[in-house]
């Protein structure tokens, strides 16, 4: 079974600033995805950022960017420019490919979330 | 197009009742899931469904069951409340490939 693992529980960053969320994850698998999800007080799930296995390049999603480095299962979130809205949980999750011929079914495997603090 | 809607919002059940948490889609997606999430943690998934008629348990499906009848919809039923079911539930759908869309949680309080 795949695990997650976010060895952050908070973290915090002045606004304007760089910070970078750290994620590892365990597998046998050599196809999957990757994301980061953040969690506002709303509890509202909003995909941040997602990332393809086979993919050597890096994802950016404007201020989102992330180093992924697929021999050590590293998964790094880095957030430019940080803004007062960007405070809020952050999850990393894995999703095995569905097609595998596992059971997974493209089920979501969680971190344990890290909390953003944004000091303006 | 909605998304993904979940109801209710919030709810309170005492020891021993039971419910049904709606979920609805029209994204028109084949996967269907229900997560829990418990304070302070990640999502751990309950069930799931790859199309109508098709589920089957996730992590923790202990004290819930779900069925699917249409593509649209995929109940969660809580029997027998328990306060350990105390947490947020999530439905997310998706295709085959690619991310998860989630709905806007239910809070569920057992006391």
């Amino acid at each position: 079974a795949q695990t997650v693992t976010q060895s952050q529980p908070e973290m915090s960053v002045q606004e304007a600033e760089t910070v970078t969320l750290s994620c590892t994850y365990d597998t046998s698998e050599s196809d999957y995805y990757l994301f980061w999800y953040k969690q506002p007080p709303s509890r509202q799930m909003i995909l941040v950022i997602r990332q393809e296995a086979y993919k050597q390049q890096n994802a950016t999603e404007n201020r989102f960017s992330v180093n992924f480095q697929k021999a050590a299962k590293s998964f790094s979130l880095k957030i430019s420019d940080s803004q007062l809205g960007d405070a809020a949980m952050y999850f990393c999750a894995y999703r095995s490919e569905p097609n595998a011929g596992g059971t997974s079914y493209g089920k979501l495997t969680f971190g344990q979330g890290t909390i953003l603090t944004v000091h303006p | 197009n909605a998304g993904v809607t979940q109801t209710p919002k919030f709810r309170i059940l005492k020891i021993g009742q039971s419910m049904t948490l709606q979920c609805t889609q029209d994204m028109n997606h084949n996967y269907m899931y229900w997560y829990r999430q418990d304070p302070g943690m990640g999502l751990k998934l309950i069930y799931y469904s790859v199309g109508a008629g098709i589920t089957d348990k996730g992590e923790v499906p202990n004290g819930y069951n779900v069925s699917r009848s249409t593509t649209e919809d995929f109940p969660l039923r809580l029997e027998l409340a328990a306060p350990s079911q105390t947490s947020v539930y999530f439905c997310a759908t998706g295709q085959n490939f690619g991310e998860q869309y989630f709905g806007p949680g239910t809070r569920l309080t057992v006391t």
